[in-house]
């Protein structure tokens, strides 16, 4: 079945580059997302990457993709304490109707 | 656009008692989700619309848990009766056509159950 794999929890300091790691299992996922969920807030999509690519990046957001080992990764470069939210790893298959699988998401705290 | 709106915001009742949640996608999108989210089971999806038709339910919980979607610019989620454990924040989502089609989430609705 589906799985998509989070750390819970990621500590860093104003400035600094913020890795969130996470793994999937199903090897058919075509398409990965980074969601991210601010207090009270719902879900906002951050980016994605389509499974032919191992690299994308937007402003201070880089996704690296590594699709033999199942390894999705997001840094965020120069780390702002507005950053502070939880991030969801999301991976879906390209089969008809499947729907987001979503990890349990990493909670990234910036202190100043 | 409004993007996806949910009400209530909040909802506080009593064991027992039904509760509604209520969904508004955005304008033209084809695909309407629920997702619940706990602490402990994180965010997990109970039914997805396509055209206003119930593609998939199997995450819906059991029999007291149902959703209806009687038009393309509402669905409800309907727990009768309600229990304790059926505390957490709903979310509605809705995305374009496909399913792999950027989501794009309500603010969702925190129910308590006492």
């Amino acid at each position: 079945g589906e799985d998509v794999e989070q750390s819970l929890f990621l500590s860093v300091r104003e400035g600094d580059s913020s890795v969130i790691n996470c793994t999937y299992t199903d090897s058919s996922s075509t398409y990965l997302y980074w969601y991210k969920q601010e207090p009270g807030a719902g879900l906002q999509l951050l980016t994605y990457i389509f499974s032919n690519m191992d690299m994308k990046q937007d402003q201070r957001l880089t996704v690296l993709l590594n699709k033999k080992d199942k390894h999705l990764s997001l840094r965020i470069a120069d780390t702002q304490t507005g950053d502070s939210a939880i991030y969801f790893c999301a991976e879906i298959a390209n089969s008809g109707y499947s729907t987001l699988t979503f990890g349990k998401g990493t909670m990234l705290l910036v202190s100043p | 656009d409004a993007g996806v709106i949910q009400s209530p915001r909040h909802e506080v009742t009593e064991m027992g008692q039904e509760v509604t949640l209520r969904c508004k996608p955005i304008s033209g999108h084809n695909s309407l989700f629920w997702y619940r989210q706990t602490m402990m089971r994180g965010l997990e999806l109970l039914i997805y619309f396509n055209n206003n038709v119930p593609i998939d339910d199997s995450g819906m919980p059991e029999d007291r848990f149902s959703a209806k979607m009687p038009n393309a610019s509402f669905s409800t989620l309907k727990i009768q009766p309600s229990e304790p454990r059926d505390s957490a924040v709903y979310f509605c989502a809705s995305s374009p056509d496909r399913v792999m089609d950027t989501q794009y989430f309500g603010p969702g609705t925190r129910l308590t159950v006492l």
